[in-house]
């Protein structure tokens, strides 16, 4: 089964600080994504990445920005926490080649910036 | 830009009952269409994936329909139990690996 995880499952950060949210897949997808969950506005797509060092911006990338290093890892920098940042994040990985391109998902980080 | 619409937002049945989520998306050159089921604070969890030149696919009690040349897409649920209660998702993909434009969902309730 394809495994996608996510750093935390719940984190209360500071307005200001640098927040980090990583995501690992164990299926050697190329194609990773960050979306944001907001009540009322539904799944929004931030960055994503076809490979290793390459990113693609979303519908709302301002404020954020993305790491590739290593194939199995993506991670979702806030570079300065606000409180319009309060979300549900969630990450997802799909293969290149897979006849279906379906997407995969993790569970979720819940991120409050007070 | 391509919109995708769910409707109803939410949907309250008795168990036992046998229904059907509607989802409907601008733009018919889609690649693929999936349904997710997400629980409260929880991921999506994907249910059923349809490609363009499918017209359904099945996986238990689930069967989801794709009509893309009228631009809609059905979940049908047989046979509802409380446990099938969340929020179901619609999403497509305008190519095999671009990032899924989502429905707002549609909020399932089954009461025992």
């Amino acid at each position: 089964d394809v495994k996608v995880t996510q750093s935390s499952r719940y984190l209360v950060k500071r307005t200001g600080e640098k927040v980090f949210l990583e995501c690992v897949q164990d299926m050697d997808h190329e194609n990773m994504f960050w979306y944001r969950q907001d009540p009322g506005l539904g799944l929004r797509l931030i960055y994503f990445s076809y490979d290793v060092k390459m990113k693609e911006k979303g519908d709302i990338p301002e404020g954020y920005s993305v790491s590739r290093e290593k194939k199995e890892r993506f991670s979702l920098i806030l570079e300065s926490a606000s409180t319009n940042q309060t979300s549900m994040y969630l990450c997802a990985s799909s293969q290149t080649g897979s006849r279906s391109y379906e997407q995969y998902f993790g569970p979720g980080t819940r991120l409050t910036v007070t | 830009k391509q919109e995708v619409t769910q409707i109803p937002a939410a949907l309250s049945v008795p168990e036992g009952e046998n229904l059907v989520l509607n989802c409907s998306f601008t733009d018919s050159a889609i690649y693929n269409l999936q349904w997710f089921r997400q629980d409260p604070g929880k991921g999506l969890t994907s249910l059923l994936l349809i490609q363009s030149s499918q017209r359904e696919q099945t996986s238990g009690r689930l069967n989801a329909s794709l009509d893309k040349s009228s631009g809609r897409s059905t979940l049908y649920i047989a046979a509802s139990q409380p446990g099938d209660s969340a929020t179901y998702l619609c999403a497509v993909s305008d190519s095999g690996n671009t990032p899924l434009v989502f429905g707002k969902g549609t909020r399932l309730s089954v009461i025992a």
